[in-house]
């Protein structure tokens, strides 16, 4: 069984300022991790995705992720956000063992950006 | 390529009638999903669908909820009856591989 805790619900942020939405998994065997956003009104859109190799990936709009095993945490990064970054943000995990697997999610993490 | 496609966007119905929703997944895409997410609460798992087969079914809340995937293209999800407590929104996602799960924008359920 797989668990994630996203340990923020809501984050307020100045714009231009940085911003971490942290999550953190368990589970019993390797993962593969993920976080997704969602803007407003609008579906599940992949930021980013850690499946192998190196431990720091990069995404779209500007984000990145580190994975750390020891620590299992997924931690979501931006050195400066931007109004259009508001939105609710869903880290999420799946076994490697084999294809085709059900993701599990945390709670999300509203990131809200003032001006 | 089209995306995961869901469809309708919004229904409101009332307690004990039926809602079918469907989902049009990415063409070629074997595996097929059903999420759910009630407010305020997380993103869970509804089943899972190799083609037209239930890979995973342990995520249905109960036997109200029926889902399909004829001949291994679209899939419903239908409720019958609907309760209040089955408000929320429905994600449907493929996907080829673990690699990548592409998502609709969901369907929003609210039960009066």
């Amino acid at each position: 069984a797989q668990s994630v805790t996203q340990l923020d619900s809501q984050v307020p942020v100045f714009e231009e300022a940085p911003v971490e939405l942290r999550c953190n998994y368990s589970s019993s065997v390797s993962v593969y991790l993920f976080w997704y956003v969602q803007y407003p009104n609008q579906g599940l859109q992949l930021l980013l995705k850690y499946l192998s190799g190196s431990t720091l990936v990069k995404g779209i709009n500007g984000f990145e992720a580190e994975f750390n095993k020891s620590q299992t945490s997924f931690h979501l990064r931006k050195p400066s956000v931007h109004i259009s970054d508001t939105a609710e943000y869903f880290c999420a995990v799946t076994s490697n063992n084999n294809a085709g697997n059900m993701l599990t999610f945390g709670g999300g993490t509203r990131l809200m950006v003032k001006p | 390529e089209a995306g995961v496609t869901q469809f309708p966007s919004h229904s409101v119905i009332e307690k004990g009638q039926t809602v079918t929703l469907r989902c049009d997944p990415i063409s070629g895409h074997d595996n097929l999903y059903w999420y759910r997410r009630v407010m305020g609460k997380e993103i869970k798992f509804l089943l899972h669908f190799v083609k037209e087969s239930k890979q995973d079914e342990s995520g249905m809340p109960n036997n109200r909820f029926l889902a399909e995937r004829t001949g291994g293209t679209y899939s419903t999800l239908k409720v019958q009856p609907a309760e209040l407590e089955d408000s929320g929104v429905y994600f449907c996602a493929s996907s080829h591989s673990h690699r990548g799960y592409t998502f609709g924008s969901g369907t929003r359920l609210t039960v009066v």
